[in-house]
């Protein structure tokens, strides 16, 4: 079963700019789609985008145009989510998960596998 | 945008049976999912595709649709289902996935 684990917390400034990694347990990580999901305090799930690990392709929720950036390297099996010019509402649990469906079809947009979650806290 | 209504909160007694709706336009024509979440963890797939059951998931947990509302149902529920519930789905078109604002489920 695969695991997807993500890198640690992190604080930041507001303006700033985070990373945070997911690295896939298993050498199928191109065969599937992975997503980004995000939880402020509280709250709900909110989807962020989706990246095809098997080409890189991106689509991301229209809030996030121009300040998320999802990218992937196949040769660590890792998916990376950037968000820029960062605000207190962006404080937040940030999951990847894993689409339902391979990436030989068009996505599901479920998701069956969880990364643990990495906090980021925007604070000046 | 496209919403997916849940209603806020369910309580119910232990061995009871556990119902949480989920309303959208779309849900005719877009498949519904199912998560759990337990406080400092992440989600859990407990339903698929309206009514699939991933492995690992107890027979307890059923999901059915009529329409524009799903339903998660949770027969025989235990002190260990307490928990947030989250449905999913996508927007008409399937190609952006929307939440539900999430159920507290609380076993009395």
């Amino acid at each position: 079963q695969v695991q997807l684990v993500q890198s640690g917390a992190e604080v930041k400034k507001p303006g700033a700019s985070v990373r945070v990694s997911c690295k896939a347990s298993t050498n199928t990580f191109t065969n599937y789609y992975m997503h980004w999901v995000r939880q402020a305090p509280g709250h709900g799930l909110e989807w962020m985008g989706i990246i095809n690990p098997n080409g890189g392709s991106t689509n991301y929720a229209q809030k996030f145009q121009g300040r998320v950036s999802m990218t992937r390297d196949t040769s660590t099996s890792t998916v990376y989510m950037e968000l820029s010019s960062l605000r207190s509402e962006d404080t937040a649990m940030y999951y990847c998960a894993r689409d339902l469906e391979m990436a030989t079809t068009r996505p599901r947009h479920a998701f069956d596998i969880w990364g643990q979650g990495t906090m980021v806290i925007v604070s000046s | 945008s496209y919403e997916l209504t849940q209603p806020p909160s369910v309580s119910v007694s232990p061995g009871q049976t556990a119902r949480i709706t989920c309303s959208g336009d779309a849900l005719p024509d877009q498949y519904a999912y199912w998560y759990h979440q337990k406080p400092g963890q992440a989600p859990v797939m407990l339903i698929y595709k309206d009514s699939e059951r991933p492995s690992g998931i107890p027979e307890r947990f059923s999901g059915s649709t009529s329409g524009t509302i799903v339903t998660l149902t949770i027969s025989g529920v235990q002190a260990e289902d307490e928990a947030d519930y989250y449905c999913q789905s996508a927007d008409s078109s399937g190609t952006y996935p929307v939440f539900g604002g999430g159920t507290k489920l609380t076993v009395l």
